[in-house]
């Protein structure tokens, strides 16, 4: 069974630039999640898909941040633009449902804005 | 609110000793409780998980975790260390009630060394 898919691997752009970051999840996974990970600290959820529609974005800074679910498989998270606390490691995880207890992480992308 | 503390964010020990990493959680409602790891440039990896059965968790790589209601916390152990476990540790509790939401600790960074 394929993992869950993140591209790019690494990226890095100058401030105010915007970048967009693409997730293709465990196929038959209904349930969606993307994460910062700040150095040093524990992953963040910024966004919680269930199919495509959102179900948590309590956490997403809404004015930069953008994310979709188009078709309710693989999503993409935007930014636009960039910060320099944006620099981060940005995971996509994917679980078959709300109520299982599991989530699959995908390897990240790293992200430095300079 | 859910929440976990992890206790130590660096814990160093020799390859053949015990390891304890620690976790504590607060919640209102009976938690679910997991561990993840995450190598170098990796996705986070479920070892283990408590959901309301036996108390003794046992997860892959040798690690167990203990779930100790009175103490609110879900230490990770693993008898004898051995090089391939050094990596970050997560401590997770899910939002029960929700849309399978994780809060992560501060994660732990474990080291072993000859």
């Amino acid at each position: 069974e394929a993992g869950v898919a993140q591209s790019p691997r690494y990226k890095i752009i100058e401030k105010r630039q915007s970048v967009a970051f693409w997730c293709n999840p465990i196929s038959g996974h209904a349930t969606l999640y993307w994460y910062q990970q700040i150095l040093g600290q524990g992953p963040k959820l910024l966004i919680q898909f269930q199919n495509n529609g959102v179900v948590d974005d309590s956490q997403l800074p809404k004015d930069r941040f953008s994310a979709e679910r188009l078709k309710g498989v693989d999503s993409t998270l935007k930014i636009q633009p960039a910060k320099l606390e944006d620099s981060a490691v940005y995971l996509c995880a994917s679980s078959t449902n709300p109520g299982d207890t599991e989530a699959f992480f995908g390897q990240g992308t790293r992200l430095t804005v300079v | 609110a859910q929440s976990v503390t992890q206790l130590g964010s660096h814990v160093s020990v020799s390859e053949g000793a015990l390891v304890l990493l620690r976790c504590n959680y607060s919640s209102s409602v009976p938690p679910y409780l997991f561990w993840y790891v995450q190598y170098p440039n990796q996705g986070l990896q479920l070892l283990l998980k408590y959901t309301s059965a036996a108390t003794l968790v046992k997860g892959i790589n040798g690690f167990e975790a203990e779930f100790k209601k009175s103490e609110t916390s879900f230490h990770l152990t693993k008898p004898s260390a051995h090089m391939s476990d050094a990596a970050e540790y997560f401590c997770a509790v899910r939002i029960s009630g929700g849309y399978n939401k994780l809060i992560f600790g501060a994660g732990t960074r474990l080291a072993v060394h000859p």
